[in-house]
């Protein structure tokens, strides 16, 4: 079945540590996306990206980064920089390539929250 | 930045019942979508409408869109439990290549059994 794995579901952070958060699709999608979820909240967009090594900044990324080595892999750290990370983090894929008007895949997301 | 904006925050109804939730947003777009999210889950894309379209029906759901408003709703008929979720409303950015979607905060929605 395709689709998008992320992981793991729950994540501890410790005071000045980064953290990586997986994301996986088999979908053949190009574009790929981090959401930042709270409680009772939207999705706040933290990095996309369009294609293979190339991603923008969304409206909150200070103190995440990503990579784009693969198509099939988008994974987010969360570094020492980011001051309020426990949240709901969901990464989603679309087939991009140039086609607007497609939705968005969602994986199961990641808890992460502060030790 | 959130460009859609559900109404009402929260809404409980009864099995069987319809139930209605509105979307407002703010700039020109492509396309609306709507997503549900069950509770500690991801979302699951219901139903995109585009802004050349008026009304959408999926099954059980119904979709409208007034562009000279800038709003849409989402109906469900007949509830069922299962339906007991969040709903978001999703807007890109008209006129742009550009993928990215804003989100609302959602409506959440409890059918009583």
């Amino acid at each position: 079945d395709g689709g998008i794995t992320q992981s793991p579901k729950y994540l501890f952070r410790k005071e000045g540590q980064n953290v990586t958060l997986s994301c996986e699709q088999n979908l053949n999608h190009d574009a790929m996306y981090w959401y930042r979820q709270d409680p009772g909240q939207g999705l706040r967009l933290i990095y996309y990206s369009q294609i293979v090594n190339d991603f923008q900044k969304g409206d909150i990324a200070e103190g995440y980064s990503v990579s784009r080595e693969k198509k099939e892999s988008f994974p987010l750290t969360v570094t020492s920089a980011q001051k309020n990370p426990t949240a709901f983090y969901l990464c989603a894929s679309s087939i991009g390539a140039g086609r607007i008007n497609q939705p968005q895949h969602f994986g199961d997301g990641t808890r992460l929250s502060i030790l | 930045s959130q460009q859609g904006e559900e109404d009402p925050q929260a809404l409980s109804i009864q099995e069987g019942e319809n139930a209605t939730m509105n979307c407002s947003y703010k700039t020109s777009i492509n396309n609306l979508q709507w997503y549900r999210q069950n509770s500690g889950r991801g979302l699951v894309h219901l139903i995109l409408i585009r802004s050349n379209e008026r009304e959408k029906h999926s099954g059980r759901l119904r979709v409208t869109l007034d562009t000279s408003k800038k709003s849409s709703s989402l109906l469900i008929t007949a509830s069922r439990a299962a339906d007991t979720a969040s709903y978001f409303c999703a807007t890109d950015a008209g006129g742009s290549n550009d993928y990215k979607l804003s989100f609302g905060a959602g409506t959440t929605v409890t059918v009583r059994a």
